[in-house]
């Protein structure tokens, strides 16, 4: 059975420099969700996407960060020029839509972020 | 902007004693999930409800969403070792197309043996 699947699990990266996460979601599941979480804190929603449409964006994701899921498959998350802000764990999440019908979304394991 | 509030923060007790999370909101919504996530892995599901007074069990968790569908509990039931972990709901607001979740802050649960 394959989950979701993140890439790297970790990434230690000096502030200022570029850093591009992967996530694969389960197979047969549209839509797909990043959110990040802080130490300490429950997750917060960033972004999602049904098949390759970004559907809705959050005021927390600012202008460096960028998300595409080019062929409704794999998803990436990019963040230009970090901050140590940016310190997190990013998680990626899929699940399946159909006829109005929203099915639970499967976590993946993050990628935990740290800005040096 | 839809908050949830779990309480309390963090729980440290005894193998075998019993337990209840909250999970508060002033909102109201249309589902409300149940996680379980251990140090450096992702959020596992245990359970979602979505009409108001629903109660659901899952062995010793027993899962209640509010007749108002803007609050929940969790109660586990002689807890043990193995219940450790951060417990997080996550609630999904009314005309949510896109199905976000709303996530509290989580208890941070220890049972001690």
């Amino acid at each position: 059975d394959t989950g979701v699947s993140q890439d790297p699990r970790h990434k230690i990266t000096k502030r200022g420099q570029n850093v591009t996460f992967r996530c694969d979601p389960i197979s047969e599941h549209n839509r797909l969700y990043w959110y990040r979480q802080t130490l300490g804190q429950g997750p917060e929603f960033l972004t999602y996407f049904q098949n390759e449409a970004q559907l809705e964006k959050s005021r927390l994701l600012s202008d460096r960060f960028s998300a595409e899921r080019p062929k409704g498959s794999f998803s990436t998350l990019e963040i230009q020029r970090t901050e140590q802000g940016d310190s997190a764990m990013y998680l990626c999440a899929s699940s399946l839509a159909y006829r109005g019908s929203n099915q639970p979304q499967h976590f993946g394991d993050g990628t935990r972020l740290s800005i040096l | 902007t839809q908050l949830l509030e779990q309480s309390p923060q963090f729980l440290s007790i005894q193998e075998g004693e019993n337990l209840t999370v909250y999970c508060n909101s002033s909102s109201v919504f249309s589902s409300l999930q149940w996680y379980r996530q251990e140090p450096g892995e992702g959020p596992v599901l245990l359970v979602t409800v979505v009409t108001g007074g629903e109660v659901k069990k899952l062995k010793r968790l027993t899962f209640q969403f509010g007749d108002a569908r803007k609050d929940s509990s969790l109660h586990i039931t002689a807890a043990q070792p193995g219940d450790t972990g951060l417990y997080l709901c996550a609630g999904c607001a009314p005309n949510n197309a896109g199905n976000m979740l709303t996530f509290g802050g989580g208890t941070r649960l220890m049972v001690k043996p």
